[in-house]
């Protein structure tokens, strides 16, 4: 079962930051938090993952609370390419063969013009 | 980032008939690979766990017999779907563990007429 929460939809101004939040209260000291999101009718893209430290690339930067029980992805200047379900995993990474992503409904963002 | 081929992307099979379908991890090997499925409007659901070199693991309820799953190289695994019924038609995604992060492929619609 997937172990994360998130809230099923947000909107936000094209330019603005988008800010998404998830709630992991129950991972474990090994599990990464992973973000994914899916456009319609695609496969999901890989947007970034992180274990306890702040990690930020090119798409998008991963805030995660030091208890780890909650985490925040911000893409900092939507876009209205950015319209799309925005999924929150945990996983251990690394254990090649063993780990499996399970989905939740994640989020729904609209970005508006 | 890392890319996961699907072949083919779209495909459209009479009733009772089988359709194969195929994953291929383009620029890393993979030992492990997932496959989904995906209903109009619902989050993804996983099928079963593709091991290189072994049998598959499915998810409760997923009948093996009907789902076969076959890891033959570190860089493709296919699903083929047998006898298929137009219950089974639907968005069909793999995914490929580079070992750090899955990667998905672009899915495949399936329709059975």
């Amino acid at each position: 079962d997937a172990k994360t929460t998130q809230p099923p939809s947000m909107d936000c101004a094209e330019g603005r930051a988008a800010n998404l939040p998830c709630n992991h209260s129950t991972i474990s000291g090994n599990e990464y938090v992973y973000w994914y999101r899916q456009i319609h009718s695609q496969g999901p893209q890989y947007i970034i993952h992180g274990l306890k430290n702040n990690e930020t690339n090119e798409m998008a930067s991963l805030i995660i609370t030091e208890d780890r029980k909650s985490s925040t992805l911000i893409l900092p200047h939507a876009t209205l390419r950015d319209t799309a379900v925005y999924y929150c995993i945990v996983r251990v990474s690394g254990s090649r063969g063993a780990q499996k992503l399970v989905f939740g409904q994640g989020t729904r963002l609209t970005i508006n013009p | 980032g890392a890319v996961v081929s699907q072949h083919p992307s779209r495909v459209i099979c009479k009733s009772g008939t089988s359709v194969k379908i195929e994953c291929r991890s383009l620029d890393f090997q993979a030992t492990t690979m997932f496959w989904y499925r995906q209903f109009p409007k619902q989050s993804l659901m996983l099928m079963a766990t593709s091991n290189e070199g072994s049998k598959a693991t499915y998810e409760q309820g997923v009948e093996k017999d009907k789902f076969l799953i076959n890891h033959a190289s570190l860089t493709l695994s296919t699903l083929t779907v047998t006898s298929a019924h137009p219950e089974d038609s639907s968005f069909y995604i793999c995914s490929a563990d580079s070992g750090n992060t899955i990667y998905f492929g672009e899915g495949s619609w399936l329709t059975v007429v």
